[in-house]
């Protein structure tokens, strides 16, 4: 079966750092770029990273430039999503994303919960 | 960053109605714009790609138009399982998405 599987999220504060990672399981991994996408609470979705396939290009949302980095093992079937100096506005349901090479996401993870508070 | 901007922000509609979402993109994104569903505690599907072209699956009752900044998403005839948030996402220059529109029952 196709499928994404994140892990990772926690309770931590503000400033602090979190790993999250994104599995996959049924398809070539090395074939798609994947993104991370966001959704706090209450709110609507949010892009926040992505990565080519191959690793040689990555893109951030303005909102977490500088403090995010996304990176991917083939070894592991995995991207990563570092997240550092977090602050209270990065709380929020961290969903990872297949690009189908067409640019649109077809394939979701259910999503990890990163919560950030004092 | 291209912002995606969506309206209206909720639609209040009744089963059989018909309805138009809108996306407004800041710049041209040609027709590099999709549109997913979402409803609460499952993970957004993928509705319309390439502005007007249906995922696999989905109903012919939804159709996408549009390019360069304006795009629309039409629902002919609502549904129970339709209620729903919609988003709109551009994918000319990485991606981002509108603030979603949600469609809620009458």
């Amino acid at each position: 079966e196709v499928q994404l599987v994140e892990s990772g999220g926690d309770l931590v504060r503000p400033g602090r750092s979190l790993r999250l990672s994104c599995a996959a399981f049924g398809f070539n991994f090395n074939k798609y770029a994947i993104h991370w996408v966001r959704q706090a609470p209450g709110k609507g979705l949010e892009w926040v990273s992505g990565i080519t396939w191959n690793s040689a290009s990555v893109g951030y949302a303005d909102s977490v430039r500088g403090r995010f980095t996304i990176s991917r093992d083939s070894a592991e079937n995995s991207v990563y999503l570092q997240m550092n100096s977090l602050r209270v506005d990065d709380t929020a349901l961290y969903y990872c994303a297949r690009d189908n090479d067409f640019g649109t996401f077809d394939v979701w993870g259910q999503g990890t919960l990163v919560s950030v508070s004092s | 960053e291209i912002v995606m901007t969506q309206s209206p922000a909720t639609l209040s509609v009744s089963p059989g109605e018909r309805v138009t979402l809108s996306c407004r993109a800041s710049q041209s994104v040609v027709t590099n714009l999709a549109w997913y569903q979402h409803k609460p505690g499952q993970a957004p599907r993928l509705l319309i790609s390439g502005a007007f072209t249906r995922a696999t699956g989905v109903p012919a009752r939804f159709s996408g138009s549009g390019s360069g900044t304006e795009f629309t998403l039409t629902i002919s005839s609502l549904q129970s399982e339709d209620f729903a948030v919609y988003y709109c996402q551009q994918y000319r220059n990485w991606r981002s998405f509108g603030q979603g529109t949600k469609l809620e029952i009458k």
